[in-house]
């Protein structure tokens, strides 16, 4: 049962050049988090954004929620070939679970 | 430097074969938990565990089948049962007892596993 849906699904931008991903989501949450995996690694948690938040950054990163539209923004601020990754949103489904979305695949060319 | 550790890194089997995949952590996380992620498909949960000699389905059991007899280590098995066994297999852990989904998820670095 998916509850986050990421998009777009691929993104490919220039170094230094900004990169926005959004998820939207089915159901009510307490929190939505995002993670970031290199390829062939495991997940690396990024931000988690409580439902009451509106709002947080950490370094490059922001990330933006909006409950009435059930949806979230992350925005990778200067990028650089490092970012290269997959992003992920992850939510609490309706059976109580942690859920992931499918994806957005981040090319960010030197 | 505490983390999860899962081995081997790549895993291939021949149809037929139970094969189990370890997970371990020393960040003294009680919950720990296994995804399946497919190419497209995003990482689906196969089952967790909040504390030791316990563990619940998630949304793909079956065919699968873990343990939980220390807190450090949460085997996967793979057993013949499950018809498409062939992904990346990532094990993670959290901190907290209970299941509240507010603690952030620690990844492994994952098994690629193929069966032929």
């Amino acid at each position: 049962s998916q509850q986050g849906e990421e998009d777009p699904q691929a993104l490919s931008i220039q170094e230094g050049e900004n990169a926005t991903m959004n998820c939207s989501y089915k159901t009510s949450i307490n929190n939505l988090q995002w993670y970031r995996q290199n390829s062939g690694r495991g997940l690396v948690h990024l931000i988690l954004i409580r439902s009451n938040e509106r709002e947080k950054h950490s370094g490059r990163l922001r990330v933006t929620l909006d409950t009435s539209k059930k949806s979230s923004s992350l925005l990778i601020t200067a990028s650089r070939a490092a970012d290269t990754a997959s992003y992920f949103c992850a939510t609490v489904n309706q059976g109580g679970k942690l859920i992931f979305g499918q994806g957005t695949e981040l090319s960010v060319k030197p | 430097d505490g983390g999860i550790t899962q081995s081997p890194k790549y895993l291939f089997r021949k149809e037929g074969q139970n094969v189990t995949l370890s997970c371990e952590q020393n960040l003294n996380h009680d919950a720990m938990y296994w995804y399946r992620q497919d190419p497209g498909q995003g990482l689906r949960l196969i089952y967790y565990s909040q504390i030791v000699n316990d563990f619940q389905k998630g949304d793909i059991a079956e065919g699968y089948s873990v343990s939980r007899e220390k807190k450090e280590s949460f085997p996967l098995t793979v057993t013949s049962a499950q018809k498409n066994p062939t992904a990346f297999y990532l094990c993670a852990s959290s901190m907290g007892r209970r299941l509240n989904w507010n603690s952030p998820l620690h990844f492994g670095n994952g098994t690629r596993l193929t069966v032929t």
